[in-house]
């Protein structure tokens, strides 16, 4: 089956930049989300990319490379409130579905 | 303002009874989906409808089920036969399919007594 691999967990420091990975099979999907969920709370939408290259909104920016099935989520300028799981996910070509990888939990330490 | 509620919060449920997870969305959206939720695994798709009164299984159907009789609603029942119900529900909406961004509600934390 499909699967979309992140790290369990990663700390960064208040104002640094902190780079979050998501890799993935090549095969069958089409484009690949980001989302930030804080604890016991919904998951928000940060990003879409369809299309290789760099994506940038404000302090946030992803990165997708379709070749190598690699795609990141840039943070900078951390602040407290990023504190939080982020869930890439990627979009079957075939259906609906979305393939989501397990979450990043991103810890920011003053 | 629009957007997805769901209730309750925290639900508790005793062996052999069937529980219903409300959701319900203001944003005229079509598609709905329910995911499960559980530690150090990703979301997990339990059932989706992209129109009304028309609804798919996702990857782990066994166990639940749904209704869409209205665009604006989509419950989910849990019923005794999903043996292992404790985990974060979610519901999700988006204008159209996958190609859309989600738009989910707070959630439902459901255990068992």
């Amino acid at each position: 089956g499909q699967n979309i691999d992140q790290p369990t967990e990663m700390t960064a420091t208040e104002g640094a930049i902190v780079q979050i990975n998501c890799t993935y099979q090549t095969s069958g999907f089409n484009g690949l989300f980001w989302y930030q969920q804080h604890a016991g709370e919904a998951p928000t939408f940060l990003s879409y990319n369809v299309l290789d290259g760099l994506e940038e909104k404000g302090r946030f920016s992803s990165f997708l490379s379709r070749s190598k099935g690699y795609s990141y989520l840039l943070l900078k300028e951390l602040q407290m409130k990023d504190s939080a799981s982020y869930l890439c996910a990627g979009r079957m070509d075939s259906n609906y579905q979305l393939i989501w990888g397990a979450g990043t939990k991103l810890i920011i330490k003053p | 303002d629009g957007g997805i509620t769901q209730s309750p919060k925290y639900l508790f449920r005793k062996e052999g009874q069937n529980v219903t997870l409300s959701c319900e969305q203001n944003l005229n959206h079509d598609a709905m989906y329910w995911y499960r939720q559980d530690p150090g695994q990703g979301l997990r798709l339990i059932y989706y409808s992209q129109i009304v009164n028309d609804f798919q299984k996702g990857d782990i159907a066994e166990g639940y089920s749904v209704s869409r009789e209205k665009k604006e609603s989509f419950p989910l029942t849990v019923t005794s036969a999903q043996k292992n119900p404790t985990a974060f529900y979610l519901c999700a909406s988006s204008r159209e399919g996958a190609n859309e961004k989600l738009f989910f509600g707070s959630g439902t934390q459901l255990s068992v007594l």
